[in-house]
């Protein structure tokens, strides 16, 4: 299976800042890399796919980027509403697997 | 609108066999390139994908989980059925299921949290 590692695994940050988060594949993917947010107690959502497509709806402060094995999700400027956990996906090669998670949480 | 919801027993004995249901409205599982998949996520932790079936009845499973996984889907119904035999209190997570289309695997599921305990 092919592993994705995500850093920070957690992030403390305050509202309007910039961060990125990074995912990294042991694999070569393409950009068949998604970004997930999830609240608790919900699933997750999607906010990204393609590496750097916004699914419909999502805010545009929301940004993918990378290519290949290296990836990462940016939020230009922290709102209340994004604070939650982040996880990428790869969808190359199935199963599809995750990144453990990065924890966003207000500073 | 789509729409996917799970249903099941939230409760499972060790080595039993779960069934989980996922109904699903606002698109069919007969059009090109449309699938349903199942994920799962332990408490704490990261999802992970155990099965997906396609509009073809092509079946992909998690090779870890094979032995143990089912997929099914009934068109007429608008159901895609996941089977897991002999569970174990690892397999305690939430289950979702999920609408997949091209790169896009959304919306999901509410999930439901299934317990394995004696």
């Amino acid at each position: 299976d092919i592993q994705m590692t995500q850093s920070p695994s957690s992030l403390s940050a305050s509202v309007g800042d910039r961060v990125t988060i990074t995912c990294r594949a042991n694999q070569y993917i393409r950009n068949y890399l998604a970004w997930f947010q999830q609240k608790p107690g919900k699933a997750p959502k999607s906010l990204i796919y393609g590496a750097s497509s916004l699914q419909s709806g999502v805010p545009s402060r929301f940004s993918g980027s990378g290519f290949g094995t290296d990836f990462a999700l940016t939020i230009s400027s922290l709102q209340p509403e994004d604070f939650a956990t982040y996880y990428c996906q790869q969808y190359d090669t199935f199963p599809y697997t995750f990144g453990q998670g990065t924890k966003l949480e207000i500073k | 609108q789509i729409t996917l919801k799970e249903s099941g027993p939230t409760v499972v004995k060790p080595t039993q066999t779960l069934t989980l249901t996922c109904t699903f409205s606002g698109f069919s599982l007969s059009t090109r390139g449309v699938g349903v998949g199942w994920i799962r996520q332990p408490p704490g932790k990261a999802p992970e994908s155990l099965a997906l079936i396609y509009w073809d009845d092509d079946k992909r499973y998690n090779s870890s989980l094979q032995s143990r996984l089912s997929i099914t889907k009934d068109t007429s119904t608008n159901q895609v059925v996941l089977t897991m035999t002999n569970m174990d209190p690892v397999d305690t997570a939430t289950y979702y299921c999920a609408h997949i289309w091209g790169d896009l695997t959304d919306p999901w599921g509410q999930g439901i949290l299934v317990t394995v305990s004696s």
